[in-house]
């Protein structure tokens, strides 16, 4: 099984920095199938990328997605309100697996 | 436009079994592949298995080979998560999820229902 690892486990940032996000596979990933989710408090996830670095229909473009192999990185270039959330990686080039999350909280 | 409309919160025993509807309302069901994930209070995000109707084939997380059962009803456009032999750490929300495709098992998932709270206590 693919185990990812995001780091850091929580961000603290003030809107309009910069937030940078990593996952890392314990292997390497077939065809970049990672994807991004972002997580608001009672809600569902909601998909922001998918295959590495393809924005989901309606992602505002701050979001970008990076990375392949076994190292990945989720960019929201300018943090708005709304983007405090946890974002989960998710693998599916082997079975399906996400990673532990990373919580980008307010300063 | 396609909607996922979960059935509601469902309190069990444990040793019990749990079954949970996922219905998706507005569109096409079985070109599509259908999943479940749950999530345990204040944890992260765990795939349990999904379903593609039109074949239909089904793919689950090897944790849970043994104790879920995933099918769907093509006529009623739902999907269906059996959960057997409930225990304690099976209280989580269990959410349906659809990707957008149904040619292969890579799944990543576009739209998400609302969740359902299952919650197993003696």
């Amino acid at each position: 099984e693919i185990v990812l690892t995001q780091s850091p486990a929580a961000l603290s940032l003030s809107p309009g920095e910069r937030a940078t996000l990593s996952c890392g596979a314990s292997q390497t990933l077939s065809s970049n199938y990672l994807a991004w989710y972002q997580q608001r408090p009672g809600l569902a996830p909601r998909l922001l990328i998918y295959d590495a670095s393809t924005r989901a229909t309606g992602v505002p473009d701050r979001f970008s997605g990076s990375g392949f192999a076994t190292d990945f990185t989720l960019t929201i270039s300018r943090l708005e309100p709304e983007d405090f959330a946890v974002y989960y990686c998710q693998q599916y080039g082997d079975s399906l697996s996400f990673g532990g999350g990373t919580k980008v909280e307010i300063k | 436009q396609v909607q996922l409309v979960q059935s509601g919160a469902e309190v069990k025993k444990p040793g019990s079994s749990v079954k949970v509807s996922c219905k998706a309302s507005g569109g096409t069901f079985s070109s599509y592949a259908l999943n479940w994930v749950r999530q345990a209070p204040g944890q992260g995000l765990e795939w349990m298995g999904g379903i593609i109707p039109i074949f239909p084939a089904t793919n689950y997380a090897q944790k849970f080979q043994d104790r879920v059962t995933i099918t769907a009803d093509e006529s009623t456009a739902t999907a269906y998560m059996e959960l057997r032999s409930l225990r304690s750490e099976d209280t989580a929300v269990y959410y349906c999820a659809r990707y957008p495709g149904s040619g292969t098992f890579n799944w990543y998932f576009d739209l998400w229902g609302r969740g359902t709270l299952v919650t197993v206590s003696s």
